[in-house]
């Protein structure tokens, strides 16, 4: 089944504490990309990706760190959590960054920093 | 910068009835419009799109208009179901290539 997983689904965790959410898909897909969300502001982009090796900032990168190693996974890294990134996060893919062609999203990973 | 501006926030309509969402953008270059939706503690989904080279975009119930000059498009709804409640985002892409999402709007149709 053609997918976007991502782990963990829920996470707390607390002030300072390095973690990563993994993201992966099976699509073979080039393009890849983070986002947040929070209400009343929708999806914000965090970092995206447009090939392997090939990563830029989004709106939002402050405090993320990511990287592209391989296609299919494109882990998102917080190297020192603060309470302001309690949000749920997504992870989402397509086939060619350049296209417009339909963008899957993970299921999500609520993440709560104390 | 580019963005997206989605109205309204909510949206309440009587089950059966029409419902409609706006979003206006500001990269002249965009020519990619998806909408999502996304039910409650789930993940958003494409519904529908439309490119910039055509006007107007229907499947079911659900239809898809655009005005490029006022750089203007919309959501429509006919014959609402409570299963169409949900979170809907307006999305667009422009020239660098990433999609710009509205805020949201969350619709609730009353049975």
């Amino acid at each position: 089944e053609a997918q976007v997983t991502q782990n963990p689904r829920y996470l707390i965790t607390v002030t300072g504490k390095k973690l990563t959410v993994t993201c992966s898909q099976n699509m073979n897909h080039e393009y890849m990309s983070w986002y947040r969300q929070d209400p009343g502001l929708g999806l914000r982009q965090i970092y995206y990706s447009m090939n392997v090796e090939v990563t830029d900032k989004g709106d939002v990168p402050e405090g993320y760190k990511v990287s592209r190693k391989e296609k299919r996974n494109f882990p998102l890294i917080l190297e020192s959590p603060s309470p302001n990134q309690t949000s749920l996060y997504f992870c989402a893919s397509r086939s060619d960054g350049t296209k417009a062609n339909e963008q899957f999203f993970g299921p999500g990973t609520r993440l709560t920093v104390l | 910068g580019e963005n997206v501006e989605q109205h309204p926030s909510t949206l309440s309509v009587q089950e059966g009835d029409s419902a409609v969402i706006k979003c206006t953008y500001s990269d002249s270059a965009s020519n990619y419009f998806p909408w999502y939706k996304q039910e409650l503690g789930k993940r958003p989904q494409l519904i529908i799109d439309i490119r910039s080279n055509v006007g107007e975009k229907k499947d079911q119930r659900i239809a898809v208009t655009l005005n490029k000059t006022a750089k203007h498009f919309s959501l429509h709804i006919t014959e609402t179901q409570p299963e169409d409640s949900a979170v809907y985002f307006c999305a667009a892409r422009g020239s660098s290539y990433k999609l710009i999402f509205g805020s949201g709007t969350r619709l609730l149709v009353r049975p």
